[in-house]
């Protein structure tokens, strides 16, 4: 089973809104990113966490603030946005964050489509 | 630096074989990734490919790597109108050791009917 969920698909939110999108992983993965996607565009990685540790911030705008509760959740807390934020958000997950046959290899939610009015 | 490039877009017709061609800069890297993206949907894992490896194939994929020129490409035999979407080359540099993937920006491959 390789699959990671990601709640909600949609979201519709204003800017003075606070609202959270949340990730899901119970593949033993060690390791969790998330991504903002624009249209027609690649995946652009904002946070990635390793042992529920923060690694990695992308120098992102402080409206977003990733949090690891545990080993097999993510979520993207959001407040403030803007409507240039409306973006397709990922989570993917790997084993860890590199080394090993494969154990990098990261597979990648159903995404949560975001507008900001 | 790192950087990966693929042509925007394919046109082809249902039962040829496409390909979808990807070049790399970073020599350092240990995997090479082909993901698939359907309109509005995540991205989904194809397949993957080691770099001390020429060559791999799962059923319909075939993934042929040349280290030396920095070369990926991605043939799907007998191509199906279902195969139609953006298909993302990746590496996976080594020398970040962060986990940190260096996406090209994407091939749209179109199947015609």
């Amino acid at each position: 089973d390789t699959e990671v969920t990601q709640t909600p698909k949609h979201l519709v939110m204003g800017m003075t809104n606070k609202k959270s999108l949340k990730c899901e992983q119970h593949m033993g993965h060690r390791a969790m990113y998330w991504y903002k996607q624009k249209a027609k565009k690649p995946p652009e990685l904002m946070f990635v966490y390793s042992y529920e540790k923060l690694s990695i911030n992308e120098s992102v705008p402080s409206r977003f603030s990733p949090e690891c509760p545990n080993s097999s959740l993510l979520n993207l807390h959001l407040h403030a946005l803007q409507p240039e934020d409306s973006a397709l958000y990922l989570c993917a997950s790997s084993q860890r964050l590199a080394g090993g046959p494969g154990g990098e290899t990261q597979y990648f939610g159903p995404g949560t489509r975001l507008l900001v009015l | 630096g790192e950087d990966v490039e693929q042509s925007l877009f394919l046109s082809v017709r249902e039962g040829d074989s496409s390909v979808i061609n990807c070049t790399y800069t970073d020599s350092s890297s240990t995997y090479l990734y082909w993901y698939k993206q359907e309109p509005g949907a995540g991205l989904q894992l194809l397949t993957y490919i080691f770099s001390n490896m020429d060559m791999k194939q799962d059923q319909r994929l075939t993934v042929l790597l040349n280290k030396k020129d920095k070369h990926l490409s991605l043939r799907i035999a007998d191509t199906q109108t279902g195969d139609s979407a953006i298909y993302f080359c990746a590496e996976s540099p080594r020398s970040s050791n962060t986990g940190k993937l260096i996406f090209g920006q994407g091939t749209t491959l179109q199947v015609k009917p």
